[in-house]
């Protein structure tokens, strides 16, 4: 069935510093592939979607790009803020109604 | 506006006994998702009202669950002969029309403790 796998946490960053996280995914189609992000005490909340091959998503500074062939959603950010430590999930949705989420991947960032 | 409310925030139960979760969706969103998020894990489907109705219940780990929509508005989740492995985060989400690349707004979550 289709998965998603994401790097694992916790992921610590100083203030500025370059931000990525990886997600691959398996898919039998074509999903849409999404972020999400949970802020501490806050629901989950999308960050950041894409629909084709090529497709990039972008948001409050973050960016990743629908990689076909290498069924890739990597999640980046060129200088990450203290504000943006949070859980980051990957997801995808398959055509129909069900969104697969990876397991997260938990950020800290220090100022 | 309001968002997806979730009540309560927190259930702590008996394994054995029956539980509900309420979910009131954003007004207007026809569509309505449960998940279930266990601890260090992401968020896992449960079921899929479009309306009224269930269109998608794929998710429903046994018929222990169940969750109904009457008016196609709140929905309910109910948990029958609850046993521990149950305990986690139930997440309700609602989006304006549903399908793979609607928006899903999510509700803050129902913390579930089977003792």
């Amino acid at each position: 069935g289709d998965s998603v796998t994401q790097m694992e946490g916790p992921v610590t960053l100083s203030e500025e510093a370059f931000l990525t996280i990886n997600c691959t995914y398996t898919a039998t189609g074509y999903p849409s592939l999404f972020w999400y992000v949970q802020y501490p005490g806050e629901g989950l909340q999308l960050l950041l979607k894409a629909t084709k091959a090529d497709d990039k998503g972008s948001n409050k500074g973050f960016e990743a790009t629908y990689r076909k062939e290498t069924t890739s959603f990597h999640l980046e950010k060129g200088s990450v803020q203290v504000s943006d430590s949070a859980v980051y999930f990957c997801a995808l949705s398959d055509g129909g109604f069900k969104t697969i989420f990876g397991a997260g991947t938990r950020l800290f960032v220090k100022a | 506006g309001a968002g997806v409310s979730q009540t309560p925030s927190n259930k702590v139960t008996e394994k054995g006994k029956y539980v509900e979760l309420r979910c009131d969706p954003i007004s207007g969103h026809t569509a309505l998702y449960w998940y279930r998020q266990s601890l260090g894990q992401g968020p896992e489907f449960l079921i899929y009202f479009q309306g009224t109705g269930a269109a998608d219940d794929s998710g429903l780990p046994n018929d222990r669950f169940f969750a109904v929509r009457p008016e196609g508005s709140v929905s309910t989740l109910k948990i029958q002969r609850t046993e521990r492995g149950d305990s986690a985060v139930y997440l309700c989400a609602s989006s304006q029309a549903g399908g793979a690349v609607d928006t899903q707004y999510f509700g803050p979550g129902t913390r579930l403790t089977v003792l």
